[in-house]
Formats: structure tokens, sequence, C-alpha cells
């Protein structure tokens, strides 16, 4: 129950194009639900994080949707670009508990130029 | 802009001698963790840390494993007798407190390589 589980594990987009990366979980008592981006030898960055409250967040080129009653989100990247080629983990968290961060599998994303 | 900072970026053992890993948190942040990924893998969590004391840990945090906050700076991750399984990237995180702070700032990682 405390999974979240992330796909595909892999993605290969064109430049210009959108990135789709989805994830899901069981446990309702998640509460924050943030994306991290990671590239090669370097700790997770936050990217962007979205609450149950509200069914989508935009930052930029960045889009995440969520469906709570599905309980599913997503993240969508706008005009992918060449530098956006990293590792991305959808992730869930209590925060109302001070909760640990549970982490998807990740998704290796590569941009074509 | 404030960072967690982790040292050593790598360190290599032999197998069975003991490691310290060490962070050094944000300075307003009240709460701690250690995660590791091994390579290629998820981010796992280990152990988190408030009030000097662990909150939660994994069932991967077993009696090889411990944590320390030594001074008011930085946060330790101790491996007793390392083994070859214990190779992976260990990133340190931190946070501030409550949930209108939710954000955990990562580190950049030390990379155990155990021989």
């Amino acid at each position: 129950q405390q999974q979240v589980k992330q796909s595909p594990q892999s993605l290969i987009v064109q430049k210009g194009g959108i990135s789709i990366i989805n994830c899901a979980y069981e446990n309702t008592a998640f509460d924050y639900f943030p994306w991290y981006q990671q590239f090669p030898g370097k700790g997770p960055a936050l990217l962007i994080a979205i609450r149950p409250d509200v069914s989508e967040k935009k930052e930029g080129r960045f889009t995440i949707s969520f469906n709570k009653s599905a309980k599913q989100f997503s993240l969508h990247i706008m005009d992918s670009q060449p530098g956006d080629s990293a590792t991305y983990f959808c992730a869930a968290s209590n925060v109302n508990r001070d909760d640990k961060i549970i982490f998807g599998k990740g998704t290796r994303l590569h941009i074509l130029p | 802009e404030p960072e967690v900072t982790q040292t050593p970026s790598h360190q290599v053992t032999q197998m069975g001698q003991e490691v310290i890993l060490r962070c050094v948190p944000i300075s307003n942040h009240l709460y701690f963790y250690w995660y590791r990924q091994i390579l290629g893998q998820k981010v796992e969590f280990l152990v988190s840390f408030y009030n000097n004391e662990i909150s939660e840990k994994s069932e991967i945090f077993d009696d090889q494993f411990s944590v320390e906050r030594p001074d008011g700076s930085n946060f330790t991750l101790k491996i007793r007798s390392t083994k070859l399984e214990d190779s992976a990237m260990y990133f340190c995180a931190s946070r501030r407190r409550g949930n209108l702070n939710t954000e955990a700032f990562f580190g950049q990682g030390t990379r155990l390589t155990v021989v």
C-alpha cells in the first residue's frame, strides 16, 4: 500500500514533442505528490509538486495532472528539449504526518535532437 | 541558495569495513533522511530522523546501520560492516517542517563502492 507505481520505464520523444509519465498510488493518506528530476551523478531535484485538492498544476513547460478518484497522477512535459533528458521520479508522501517520501521506480527520458 | 552537502562524493571500502557518510543539512531544517539508490534502480528510503531520534526506518536499515547528529550541523550514516550489496548512491535529504514546508532537498550523494 506504500508503493507508487510508475510507467513507462523508459521513454523516447522527439524534440518539441510532449513527454508523458504516469503514476498510480494506493494509500489514500498521501497528500503530497512531487516529481523529481535526476541527472546522472546528481541527487534528485524537485521539479514540480501537487496537493490532492487541485486537479492540475502548471509551471512553465511542466504540468501535473491529478485524478484523486482514480488515484493517478501524471507529468506532462510540453515542447520537450534535449536538456530535459534525465530520469524522472514520481513520489508521494503524507506531509501532515511529516512522513517520508516514497519514490516510484523512475522513467528514463531521452529527447531526440 | 541553501543546499544539502554530502561528503565524500565517492568512497571505496573493503568488505567488512566500517564507513561513515557525512551530510550537512540545510541549517533551519528539522527533518533529516537517508535514502539509497542502487545503480539504475529507484530511490529507497532508509531512515528518517527528527528531534535527535529515529522517527522511522525501513527494513533495509538493519543493525549494521546507524545514524547520528553529533553536533548542530552534521548528520551521519554509519555502516558497521559493509557488504558488497551495500554498494549504492546514498542521498541525504532534509526538510524544514510541517505541511506548509513540504519540499525535501537532496544532497548530491555519496557513491559507496564495496570491494
